[in-house]
């Protein structure tokens, strides 16, 4: 499968634990976009990353989330100290280039439950 | 003033009729429109992009963009059952590639 892919598709957190979210680009792209969806919204972009670098993070919530895109494996959102309102649907998805006119192909994002 | 407004419907058409779905974007300098389709519980299925005015056509989709107006919309011809789902209209701003997105039309095409 060449696809974007996420893991897990489903996780289940109680109060004051960490989520960490997979997430593995379509082969050959380097451009990995953090998006967040709660029930019937749109996606809220969260991040920007390319390999070893945040590009944009204006997004991000400033306490208790952070991303990362290492040399070797996937990218990774973590959420630390989860609270009731993290809970929502997180997409990534990716691109070939940064240029304005690339579209972003998605996975099938991680549904995460705060109990 | 959200960057990306749509009508949140539901769009209610009859099988075989013409679906039409509208964006309006903040932005002047925005560069690059897509279109996401969106089953329940599934993740967003790139549909169609356009970048320049006027039309673009791909089988039974035509998407139009009009950057004087900060208006772009998709046309769905012949609409099937399997159309039903919410569309998403994201529109890129800046130079980097970061979509906003708009809250989704979710459209009903009624056999």
């Amino acid at each position: 499968n060449a696809g974007v892919m996420q893991n897990p598709r489903h996780l289940v957190r109680r109060r004051g634990q960490e989520a960490r979210l997979r997430c593995s680009p379509m082969k050959g792209h380097s451009h990995v976009y953090w998006y967040r969806q709660l029930p019937e919204e749109g996606l809220k972009f969260m991040v920007y990353l390319q390999k070893e670098n945040i590009i944009d993070e204006s997004g991000m919530p400033k306490e208790r989330f952070s991303a990362e895109f290492p040399k070797e494996g996937p990218s990774i959102l973590r959420i630390q100290q989860v609270v009731r309102g993290d809970s929502a649907a997180y997409f990534c998805a990716s691109s070939l280039r940064s240029s304005s006119n690339q579209p972003q192909h998605f996975g099938d994002g991680t549904r995460l439950s705060i109990l | 003033q959200k960057e990306v407004e749509q009508n949140s419907g539901p769009l209610s058409v009859p099988e075989g009729a013409i679906a039409s779905l509208n964006c309006t974007y903040s932005d002047r300098g925005s560069q690059s429109f897509f279109w996401y389709r969106q089953y329940s519980g599934k993740s967003p299925e790139l549909i169609m992009f356009i970048y320049s005015n006027g039309d673009k056509e791909d089988g039974r989709f035509t998407a139009q963009l009009n950057k004087a107006s900060q208006y772009v919309s998709l046309l769905i011809r012949d609409s099937q059952p399997s159309d039903s789902a919410t569309y998403l209209c994201a529109v890129n701003v800046g130079n980097f590639n970061k979509f906003y997105f708009g809250s989704g039309t979710k459209l009903n095409v009624k056999p």
